[in-house]
């Protein structure tokens, strides 16, 4: 099974500031990556596929890169409605895995 | 628009089984990988199954193979996730995507399934 590392687990920050997300894979997934937001009671919420493509209707602040085992989700200058719990996911192998969320909180 | 719709969760005694459905609109269903993931209280999203498009190949998390079976009816636009020898464990919200991690995921708004005495 593939593990997912997302860090840091909590990042506090002010609306305005730039939002760096990381996640490793243990070992290679390719650009089989995805990126999910979850607001408290909602569904998950796609951001990125293939590592680095916006989901239709996602704002341009968002940016996803990375390949292999390296990825990055960088929000360019935070908005209110960002802080949120954020998920990468792999489906490269099975099983399908998730990591385990980075909360990003208001400072 | 594309809609998912779970229905089917509840509360039910440990070692009772339940059968979750997942209604699909909006798109073509019968090429679509449906997957099933699910998030317990306060917990992170974990995949469950996953079946292919014409049904021909399934999937299962260790946790819960030879318990839960994934299943699909086309003609329908349904697919399924019957769930058997159910623990507390298994207590959480349960989702079904379509095409989980492609451009063109989506997911339904989840049903909760409680497993206690």
């Amino acid at each position: 099974e593939i593990v997912l590392t997302q860090s840091p687990a909590t990042l506090s920050l002010s609306p305005g500031e730039r939002a760096t997300l990381s996640c490793r894979a243990s070992r290679t997934v390719s650009n089989y990556l995805a990126w999910y937001q979850q607001k408290t009671g909602q569904a998950p919420r796609l951001l990125i596929y293939g590592a680095s493509n916006r989901a239709t209707g996602i704002p341009a602040r968002f940016s996803g890169s990375g390949s292999g085992t390296d990825f990055t989700l960088t929000i360019s200058s935070l908005e209110p409605e960002d802080f949120a719990v954020y998920y990468c996911q792999q489906h490269s192998n099975w099983p399908i895995t998730f990591g385990q969320g980075t909360r990003l909180e208001i400072k | 628009e594309v809609q998912l719709v779970e229905s089917g969760g509840g509360l039910v005694q440990p070692g009772g089984s339940l059968r979750l459905s997942c209604a699909g609109s909006g798109f073509t269903f019968s090429t679509s990988w449906m997957h099933w993931v699910r998030q317990a209280p306060g917990k992170g999203l974990v995949w469950v199954s996953g079946i292919k498009s014409d049904g021909s190949t399934t999937s299962y998390a260790d946790s819960v193979k030879g318990r839960f079976t994934i299943s699909r009816d086309n003609a329908k636009n349904m697919f399924y996730l019957q769930m058997n020898s159910l623990r507390a464990e298994d207590t959480a919200v349960y989702y079904c995507t379509r095409n989980i991690g492609a451009a063109d995921t989506h997911w339904g708004q989840g049903t909760l399934v409680t497993v206690s005495s």
